[in-house]
Formats: structure tokens, sequence, C-alpha cells
């Protein structure tokens, strides 16, 4: 099966400007989580969905960041406007409802100047 | 909400030896405990994960073990390869895979 997608893989911009990363789950994957991982630390959940229903969004900076998934399906996340602090690989993941493992997609790479 | 503690940061083994990783939990409401392989520049990849009803699990090299008295869990791999050098994240969440939080890591170097 085709694994989780991604893109861009890289992003260069410069603060205070907006960026947004897009991802496509394993097919028939209800649920999809972004994560933040900044270069020596773990992911950070930010957003975690249910079909197109959020069921976490705790640590996700709403001031700055939003996220959709309006078809319960591909999923954006945005970022406006970015700051230094943001800089980070923007993982998403995918579930089925019958397993407990999440598959990670390659990330994108931001790198806020 | 959860707070996952890894220990130790780094590890440095010879070809062969054994190799453990602690983590601690902070919340006895968690039931799932997955442990992530993340080589460099590349996305975690799942090793091995244990559910609370649970007290070890094994897959060849690899085995987990979790405490749910002391509220910690281990990775054992056994008989290290060079190709086992990673970053390792252990992980805690509740039911369903709600609300998943990762360690800081341990970055495992096998010297051949």
């Amino acid at each position: 099966e085709a694994g989780v997608a991604q893109s861009p893989r890289y992003k260069i911009i410069e603060k205070r400007q907006s960026v947004a990363f897009w991802c496509n789950p394993i097919s028939g994957h209800a649920t999809l989580y972004w994560y933040q991982q900044i270069l020596g630390q773990g992911p950070k959940l930010l957003i975690q969905f249910q079909n197109n229903g959020v069921v976490d969004d705790s640590q996700l900076p709403k001031d700055r960041f939003s996220a959709e998934r309006l078809k319960g399906v591909d999923s954006t996340l945005k970022i406006q406007p970015a700051k230094l602090e943001d800089s980070a690989v923007y993982l998403c993941a995918s579930r089925s409802d019958l397993r407990d493992t999440q598959y990670f997609g390659p990330g994108t790479r931001l790198t806020v100047l | 909400g959860e707070n996952v503690e890894q220990h130790p940061s780094t590890l440095s083994v010879q070809e062969g030896d054994s190799a453990v990783i602690k983590c601690t939990y902070s919340d006895s409401a968690s039931n799932y405990f997955p442990w992530y392989k993340q080589e460099l520049g590349k996305r975690p990849q799942l090793i091995i994960d244990i559910r609370s009803n649970v007290g070890e699990k094994k897959d060849q090299r690899i085995a987990v073990t979790l405490n749910k008295t002391a509220k910690h869990f281990s990775l054992h791999i056994t008989e290290t390869q060079p190709e086992d050098s990673a970053v390792y994240f252990c992980a805690a969440s509740y039911y369903n895979n709600n609300d998943m939080r990762f360690g800081a890591g341990t970055r495992l170097t096998v010297k051949p």
C-alpha cells in the first residue's frame, strides 16, 4: 500500500510570512496526526483528526497555526505568520481504526529566516 | 497532560552487546506505549509497542517491558548491530492512540 505523502519536502521562508503543508494519509485511515519535531527533540503532537473532526488540538498554537481536514482525507497545516522558532520538521501520521500503529510521512522541513 | 521522560540521551555500545533505554510516564491513564526508531533525515518507524494489559513483549532481538505500578517501560535490544544505530523514541498515549506524547529520544551508537 502507498504510504503517507507530504509536500513540500522542504520550505524556506522569512519570518512573518505564511506557509502551508499538505498531507495525504494512507487510504482508509480515519485518524490523522500533525506533529512538530524540532531538531534534537521528540515529535510534539499539534493536532489529531478523526475523519474530519478534531480530537485533540491542545498543543496547537492557535494564534498562528491552523489545520483542516475538510473531506476526511487530505489535510493542510498552515502557519501565519511564521516565527523563527517554528523552524522544524512537520510530520504527518495516519492510523487505521483497526490497529494501533501510526505511520509517518517523510515530513516537511521548514526553515524560517 | 502526559509527560514522558527518557534516559539516557546518548548510549554507545559495542557490536554484540545489549542496549537498554528507559522511559517514565506521569499519567496512569496512559495505556499504549510504542517505540520508534528514527534514522538521520528519515521518518520515525515503529519497532515495537505494548499495551498496558501486557507486561512484556518480544520480537526477535527487541523486547519491551512495562511496569504499570512504577509507570515506567524499557526497550531492550540484544546482540546489537551497527545498523541499530539511530535515535530511539518512546511514547505514551491514551485509549485509541489519543494525545501521543514522545520522549526526548536516545541516540544509540553501535560500534563495530
